[in-house]
């Protein structure tokens, strides 16, 4: 059974970074791209981020709205994706949800699995 | 950036009646569009993706249709568990978005 769980949320100041954690099981998690996605609270989805496999260079992509400031990154070893959240605004304030591709083959992410969500709270 | 225009934004039905939730977007995705479901607080669950292929798991009363600009997704007979936030969501060009949301509700 795929199954995903997000670590690392919480509240932060803004201009602090805070550093999620999904930690997969179930599955050979170096063979798939892997997306974060976020839903500020009452609102819709968001996506995030992604970063590819190995297999597929391991490259990552991010949403406008969190380029430069976010970073997504893998551990294929330890079956760990992590989301390095800097220079946060009260407007990243959202549920993060980890996400595993729906195929080992997706190039733009199809949100197969996802995890039960940590909140992040951006607030002074 | 692909938009998704999703109607209604609510809709009201009972159980056992036929739901049709609409997803339109702003240039072609294809067929390359995926339906997810969110119950309240929980994480949203893949019903359909490629436009009509249901995901594992999922009951055979959901289905998905179109291509090009306009989707639908079905519900052949509400059942209670059903009423949640349907969201749509572009895999054709970065980045894959979502529409805003169809809540069905019960009547």
């Amino acid at each position: 059974e795929v199954q995903l769980v997000e670590s690392g949320g919480g509240l932060v100041q803004p201009g602090r970074s805070l550093r999620l954690s999904c930690t997969a099981s179930g599955f050979t998690f170096g063979d798939y791209a892997m997306s974060w996605v976020r839903q500020a609270p009452g609102k819709g989805l968001e996506w995030v981020g992604f970063i590819r496999s190995k297999a597929y260079g391991g490259t990552t992509e991010y949403a406008a709205s969190v380029k430069g400031r976010f970073t997504i990154s893998r551990d294929d070893s330890k079956s760990i994706a992590y989301l390095q959240m800097n220079s946060l605004k009260t407007e990243d304030t959202a549920v993060y949800y980890c996400t595993r591709d729906l195929t080992p083959w997706t190039t733009v992410p199809l949100f197969g699995y996802w995890g039960q969500g940590t909140l992040v709270t951006v607030s002074s | 950036e692909i938009v998704l225009t999703q109607s209604p934004a609510t809709l009201s039905l009972s159980p056992g009646e036929r739901a049709t939730l609409s997803c339109r977007a702003s240039q072609s995705v294809s067929s390359y569009l995926a339906w997810y479901q969110q119950k309240p607080g929980q994480a949203p669950r893949l019903l359909i993706y490629d436009a009509s292929n249901r995901a594992t798991g999922i009951p055979a009363r959901f289905s998905g249709s179109g291509s090009g600009t306009d989707f639908t997704l079905t519900i052949s007979s509400l059942e209670p568990e059903d009423f949640a936030v349907y969201y749509c969501q572009q895999r054709s060009n970065w980045p894959g978005t979502f529409g805003q949301g169809t809540k069905l509700e019960i009547k």
